[in-house]
């Protein structure tokens, strides 16, 4: 399977501010998504990164709030913008060729202050 | 009512036991069922990927799907102390879109 790396691994920021989060992928892929994985708790799609397009986006989730890029099929970032405290959470990049299972990465682990 | 239920654990067992880890779910439109495997401060990991009712086995790992009742199953045979992890279940009714996620069962398998 496709090897994902994900930067940063981890961040502590501070709340108002934003931070961006890059997703490589080793090999071209067809889908590439971002979800959340807030403490304790299970794993929640926020957006499907479609490339050359606007993000598609999940109930609950907006593109002001959280603004993805995905230039080219094996590159996508996730921006988490004017940060609170509820933002604190894991968010993972993952990703599919056309009728194949996810994989995903190690997520990127963010705190704030 | 979750689309996804699974029982949050955590499952403690002594090395070499028969593990049985389960979800049930909603939503009768679900054709793909995986489990993940989720170690402490990583990603999830692909350990099954069915489609439809019926049976999988690769090695130790066992997984059953019964759609007519809306259940999953994950058997891990010989359990080892390296299968101490969260296990995801996770379905989705189209592969490569949106996947529900169970909420994960924390196994401790002791030596």
């Amino acid at each position: 399977s496709a090897v994902i790396s994900q930067k940063p691994s981890r961040d502590i920021c501070q709340r108002g501010t934003s931070l961006t989060i890059q997703c490589q992928v080793d090999s071209q892929v067809t889908m590439m998504f971002w979800y959340r994985q807030q403490p304790g708790q299970s794993l929640t799609l926020i957006a499907t990164a479609n490339q050359g397009s606007e993000a598609t986006y999940e109930s609950g989730f907006v593109i002001d709030k959280f603004p993805i890029s995905r230039p080219n099929l094996t590159f996508s970032t996730l921006t988490v913008s004017n940060m609170s405290p509820e933002d604190s959470s894991i968010y993972l990049c993952s990703v599919a060729g056309f009728g194949q299972p996810q994989h995903f990465g190690d997520g990127t682990r963010l705190s704030i202050l | 009512q979750k689309e996804v239920e699974q029982d949050p654990g955590p499952l403690s067992v002594p090395e070499g036991a028969i593990v049985s880890l389960n979800c049930t779910y909603s939503n009768s439109a679900f054709q793909y069922f995986m489990w993940y495997r989720q170690y402490s401060r990583k990603g999830p990991e692909l350990l099954m990927y069915t489609y439809s009712s019926g049976n999988k086995e690769d090695g130790r790992f066992t997984a059953q799907v019964d759609k007519s009742s809306k259940y999953i199953s994950l058997f891990i045979r010989d359990s080892q102390p390296s299968d101490s992890a969260t296990y995801l279940c996770a379905m989705t009714s189209d592969s490569s879109y949106k996947l529900i996620f169970g909420s994960g069962t924390r196994l401790l398998v002791r030596p």
